[in-house]
């Protein structure tokens, strides 16, 4: 079993539409969750970080998480175009020393026009 | 947030010959990571150089067939020898950035093709 989930897609939605992606983990010594978006031909850019569980907004994107499911979320509202890219959940555990990141497969989102 | 160049941003090389990717920060960091993104898969942490001394590999990933540098706290590269067409991915470096988010920030990353 992988330490982190992630349904690989594609997933392809109408513009204007709410987008959720997921990812599931395994390893409850893991505190801090993020999702970084990948633009074909690029590097990975961080979207949302989130500590433990709860919930945090920034603009059109909302992360959650649910420590007690192990269980990630990011939601997009009123998707655009721009917004197609895969998106990669990772995690980590205690932010002293060397924790590695450990990432979910990546899942492809297309919004259409 | 740092920014990193790194280089080149693609290539195809002949099977047996090895690459040096380099990977340039504009601050100083204490650790940098290699990772390994092969087609249609999530990224693979290959190792972690600390400046001044060797480098952590992961399990899996050996120095001989990736040997790293890290001669300061802005530079480093990552090499990957004898290359077999089995090595063709994005090879990436990232840095721990803490300015405001506990994030990590990932050059542009490096496609390479072995034919």
């Amino acid at each position: 079993q992988k330490e982190v989930e992630q349904d690989p897609g594609p997933l392809s939605v109408p513009e204007g539409a709410i987008v959720s992606l997921n990812c599931t983990y395994s390893n409850s010594a893991f505190q801090y969750f993020m999702w970084y978006r990948q633009y074909s031909r690029k590097g990975p850019e961080l979207l949302m970080y989130t500590y433990s569980s709860g919930n945090k907004e920034d603009g059109r994107f909302t992360a959650q998480v649910d420590k007690s499911s192990k269980y990630i979320s990011l939601f997009i509202r009123d998707s655009q175009p721009s917004d197609s890219a895969t998106y990669l959940c990772a995690m980590r555990g205690s932010i002293q020393g060397a924790q590695k990141l450990v990432f979910g497969q990546g899942t492809r989102l297309t919004i259409n026009p | 947030s740092a920014v990193i160049s790194q280089k080149p941003s693609r290539d195809i090389c002949q099977r047996g010959t090895s690459l040096t990717i380099q990977c340039q920060v504009d601050s100083q960091v204490t650790m940098m990571f290699w990772y390994r993104q092969q087609p249609g898969q999530s990224l693979t942490l290959i190792a972690t150089a600390n400046q001044g001394s060797e480098a952590t590999y992961e399990s899996g990933f050996v120095i001989d067939k990736f040997p790293i540098s890290r001669p300061n706290l802005t530079f480093s590269t990552l090499t990957v020898s004898n290359m077999s067409p089995e090595d063709s991915s994005i090879y990436l470096c990232s840095v721990e950035d803490w300015s405001g988010n506990y994030g990590y920030t990932f050059g542009s990353g490096t496609r390479l093709t072995v034919v």
